[in-house]
């Protein structure tokens, strides 16, 4: 039974270039989080989608950052011109139910983004 | 708006001892309640969860939490510790009225250590 999974696992770039995260997650559910983890802020929500639809961005640091969700089965996070203290953790995570406060996310195993 | 807050970043204790890690929250309504553990390099993992019901929840791995409203805490314990318990462990809060619509908000962490 495969859980949520993200690719690259690990991503190293130089300032200024576009970075995308790929993630993809667990058949059925209906619900998609994105996070990023530092040192300095913890584990931050960033965005999150209830069936395939935006419903806070709230979280997105600034307008480099966008996020899609085309289908059920796929979603990218995008930073585009990436900035050295962009590099953190980034995880993606799922959920059964939709806006269900109490459901379990079931989260991957990240990505480890440096931006040089 | 609602917090959480973890008391101790690091926490060490010996094979076999208690283990107590410590969770506060800020809610303006009664909150849900969780648990995640992060082992090296993987994702975020639910122990367990306060919904409603039982003040003293059960979760993996023999871990239990209690939820005390008056302390407005949700500490985690395990009667003995393992070395297999070595991770980083995560309190998190959602919002009851579903304002939040599924969103947890994350403390910042305590790493258990566990010596020989």
């Amino acid at each position: 039974d495969a859980g949520v999974i993200q690719s690259p696992r690990h991503e190293v770039t130089e300032m200024g270039q576009e970075v995308t995260l790929r993630c993809k997650p667990i058949s059925g559910h209906n619900s998609l989080f994105w996070y990023r983890q530092t040192m300095m802020r913890g584990l931050e929500l960033l965005i999150y989608f209830n069936n395939n639809v935006p419903i806070d961005d709230s979280g997105m640091p600034e307008d480099r950052f966008s996020a899609k969700m085309p289908n059920a089965s796929f979603s990218t996070l995008k930073i585009q011109p990436s900035e050295p203290r962009d590099s953190a953790v980034y995880f993606c995570a799922s959920s059964l139910l939709q806006g269900a406060v109490t459901d379990t996310q079931y989260f991957g195993p990240g990505t480890r983004l440096t931006v040089l | 708006a609602q917090s959480v807050t973890q008391l101790g970043s690091h926490v060490s204790v010996s094979e076999g001892a208690l283990v107590l890690l410590r969770c506060n929250y800020s809610s303006s309504v009664p909150p849900y309640l969780f648990w995640y553990v992060q082992y090296p390099n993987q994702g975020l993992q639910l122990l367990l969860k306060y919904t409603t019901g039982a003040t003293l929840v059960k979760g993996i791995n023999g871990f239990e939490a209690e939820f005390k409203k008056s302390e407005t805490s949700f500490h985690l314990t395990k009667p003995s510790a393992h070395m297999s318990d070595a991770a980083e462990y995560f309190c998190a809060v959602s919002d009851r009225d579903g304002g939040s619509q599924g969103n947890l908000i994350f403390g910042k962490g305590t790493k258990l250590s566990v010596k020989p």
